[in-house]
């Protein structure tokens, strides 16, 4: 089962800052999470993860609070190109699997 | 870099047929994964090859199912009879353990309808 849970579903408008939320109150010390989104048809694509700190790269930012207990993905000026179900994964790097949950089908307005 | 190569990316066949699924890692990717994706669901792990080992097929169907990793590189996925609740994407991910990330790499994705 996934260690996450997230909203079925968000929407945002076109060039507003989209945050969809996940929560992983279970996270244990050695576990990173990870966010992957998947446009229709295509398979999954990674997107981010962190461990601790706040990461930010060309597609997003995530933001973990200090408990590590939840954690929101940013996308800070989101396009009808960022319609797509995002997935929030937690898991180590000592080979666990992914575990994907239903995710967040976010759909971006015009 | 080429990524994760599938295919067929679309199959029809009817009930009780065999059916197959090929897939091509990334080049020096260690660990190839299948999942298959109902539709509206996230994807569901079958199984995951370390190299030639699979070191986690608990959730694939053994009876009729099975795969294969010949010489670490390309993988098949076989459906043997397939029914109609096999229906689905079957999606194939390669990662390289021991990177950072240890992110996953999908391929598009091959679809199955069973008639």
């Amino acid at each position: 089962d996934a260690k996450t849970t997230q909203p079925p579903s968000m929407d945002c408008a076109e060039g507003r800052a989209a945050n969809l939320p996940c929560n992983h109150s279970t996270i244990s010390g050695n576990e990173y999470v990870y966010w992957y989104r998947q446009i229709h048809s295509q398979g999954p694509q990674y997107i981010i993860h962190g461990l601790k700190n706040n990461e930010t790269n060309e597609m997003a930012s995530l933001i973990i609070t200090e408990d590590r207990k939840s954690s929101t993905l940013i996308l800070p000026h989101a396009t009808l190109r960022d319609t797509a179900v995002y997935y929030c994964i937690v898991r180590d790097n000592y080979g666990q699997n992914f575990v994907f949950g239903p995710g967040t089908r976010l759909s971006v307005l015009p | 870099e080429a990524g994760v190569v599938q295919s067929p990316r679309y199959k029809i066949i009817e009930k009780k047929q065999p059916v197959a699924f090929w897939c091509n890692p990334i080049s020096g990717h260690n660990t190839l994964y299948w999942y298959l994706q109902n539709l509206g669901q996230g994807p569901e792990l079958l199984i995951r090859y370390e190299n030639e080992e699979a070191v986690d097929d608990s959730q694939l169907p053994k009876d009729r199912f099975s795969a294969e990793r010949l010489k670490g590189v390309d993988s098949t996925l076989k459906i043997q009879p397939a029914e109609l609740g096999d229906s689905a994407v079957y999606l194939c991910a390669s990662s390289l353990v021991g990177q950072d990330t240890g992110e996953l790499f999908f391929g598009e994705g091959s679809r199955l309808t069973v008639l």
